[in-house]
């Protein structure tokens, strides 16, 4: 079975640009969670989605960024009007059903955003 | 909210012990979990616990104390493959995981 998969791996923008990132999530799962890593620091959860549904995006900057998983195709991140401090490594995970005491997260390898 | 702390770095000695710990404040608990991240890598799950207790899963286990908000991953006969960040995260019931800022574990000869 094919994990969790993200693209593109790399992805350098100027500032003023627009990036999308992608997340297929494993076989059978239905729900995606969207998170950030900078250097030094932790994953910070930023969107919890379900097919068509933003169940929860209470670590997504109100502005420039927005999330979506359609019925069909890919989730997308999508952050417009890039900035430098934009520049971070995106995660995504996925799991069958939501996070409970005995679900874990499988996590695709991520898309690492360098803004110029 | 959630407040998770874990030591910065670690260093240790190829084939000896390593104990990572980790020490949690949340006002809900569902589960604690440990996951692998090796640089630029995807993190990985290693374990999780539901219960007070030692859970072991061959070189590695994870001990949790829901009374103290503490936890810790202990690795034995380390390898040099084992150099990578550590991560602890909570399950707090109604929000996605979340996570502390990961132990960079460097493992020398």
């Amino acid at each position: 079975n094919a994990g969790v998969m993200q693209n593109p791996r790399h992805l350098v923008r100027r500032r003023g640009q627009e990036a999308r990132l992608r997340c297929s999530p494993m076989k059978g799962h239905s729900h995606v969670y969207w998170y950030r890593q900078l250097p030094e620091e932790g994953l910070k959860f930023m969107v919890y989605l379900q097919k068509e549904n933003i169940i929860d995006e209470s670590g997504m900057p109100k502005e420039r960024f927005s999330a979506e998983f359609p019925k069909e195709g890919p989730s997308i991140l999508r952050i417009q009007q890039v900035v430098r401090g934009d520049s971070a490594a995106y995660f995504c995970a996925s799991s069958p059903k939501r996070t409970g005491p005995n679900e874990k997260l499988f996590f695709g390898s991520g898309t690492q955003l360098s803004v110029l | 909210g959630q407040n998770i702390d874990q030591p910065t770095e670690m260093t240790a000695t190829e084939g000896a012990i390593v104990q990572i710990n980790c020490t949690y404040q949340t006002s809900g608990f569902n589960g604690l979990f440990w996951y692998q991240q090796h640089a630029g890598e995807a993190p990985t799950f290693l374990s999780y616990n539901v219960l007070d207790g030692l859970e072991e899963k061959g070189r590695f286990s994870s001990f949790l104390s829901r009374s103290k908000g503490y936890s810790y991953l202990l690795l034995k006969e380390l390898q040099m493959k084992d150099s990578a960040s550590y991560l602890c995260a909570l399950n707090s019931g109604n929000t996605p995981l979340v996570f502390g800022k990961g132990t960079r574990l460097s493992v020398i000869a």
